[in-house]
C-alpha cells in the first residue's frame, strides 16, 4: 500500500501562494493522487486529482513530476477561509478496488 | 439534492451498549466507506464496501460491524467490544477511482 508523507503543519499569510508537498515513494502504476480539504467537525472535501504532470482547476493546481514519487498541491492567493487540514491520498492500491487510505494530513493556518 | 447523509449528528452511548450509525447516499455510488477520526488525527478506515452484499475490513475493524443490503445504505454498528468508541465517524461513497463524497459525520460519545 502506497504510504504518504506530508508536513504536519504550515503557516502562511493571506494573499500568498501555498505549496504543500506529499511524498509517495511506493506509488503503483495504476494509482492516482488525490487531495482533500477538511474543516473542523466536517467531512473532507475533494480538491483535485491527477495522475501525472500538471492538473489545474478553479481552486488549486497539482504538480506531479515524471517519477510520480511526490506531488505538490498549490493554492494560489490563500485567504483565512483556507485554514484547514489538507490530505494527500494515493490509490486505489489495487486495480478494481476503491480503498482510500488517509494519512495525518497537513494543518494549514492562514494568518491575516 | 444528491448527497450522503449521516445520522444522528451526535450520539451518546452507555458502557456495554451497541449503537448503530446510519449512512445513506442517493448518488448511485457502488462503493461506501466508514472512517474514524480522533481529535487532531487523520482518518482511519474501519470498513468499506465495493458492492451490495459485500464488504471488507479496513485497518481498525475490531469492535465494529457493517451491512450492505442496499446500494444506498451502509450502517455501522459500534459494538460493546469496541473499548474506546468515542470519536468522530465519517461515512463516504464513491465510484471507481473517483472522488469520495463525505457525509457531515456523527460524533459518538461514551457516557
Amino acid at each position: 500500500l502506497a504510504k504518504t508523507t506530508q508536513p504536519i503543519s504550515m503557516d502562511s499569510y493571506e494573499g500568498q501562494e501555498v505549496n504543500i508537498t506529499c511524498s509517495h515513494n511506493n506509488i503503483a502504476t495504476n494509482d492516482y493522487i488525490t487531495w482533500y480539504q477538511q474543516f473542523p467537525s466536517q467531512g473532507p472535501r475533494f480538491i483535485i486529482q491527477g495522475y501525472k504532470t500538471k492538473v489545474t482547476n478553479e481552486v488549486a493546481s497539482l504538480f506531479i513530476p515524471a517519477d510520480r514519487k511526490s506531488s505538490t498541491l498549490s493554492l494560489p492567493r490563500v485567504s483565512l477561509s483556507d485554514t484547514a487540514v489538507y490530505y494527500c491520498l494515493v490509490g486505489p492500491s489495487q486495480p478494481g478496488t476503491y480503498k482510500y487510505i488517509f494519512g495525518t494530513g497537513t494543518r494549514l493556518k492562514v494568518l491575516a | 439534492d444528491g448527497g450522503i447523509t449521516q445520522s444522528p449528528k451526535y450520539l451518546f452511548r452507555k458502557e456495554g451498549q451497541n449503537v448503530t450509525l446510519s449512512c445513506e447516499q442517493n448518488l448511485n455510488h457502488d462503493a461506501m466507506y466508514w472512517y474514524r477520526q480522533d481529535p487532531g488525527q487523520g482518518l482511519r478506515l474501519i470498513y468499506y464496501s465495493q458492492i451490495v452484499n459485500d464488504f471488507q475490513k479496513g485497518d481498525i475493524a475490531e469492535g465494529y460491524s457493517v451491512s450492505r443490503e442496499k446500494k444506498e445504505s451502509f450502517p455501522l454498528t459500534v459494538t460493546s467490544a469496541q473499548k474506546n468508541p468515542t470519536a468522530f465517524y465519517l461515512c463516504a461513497s464513491s465510484i471507481a477511482n473517483g472522488e469520495a463524497f463525505f457525509g457531515q459525520g456523527t460524533r459518538l460519545t461514551v457516557v
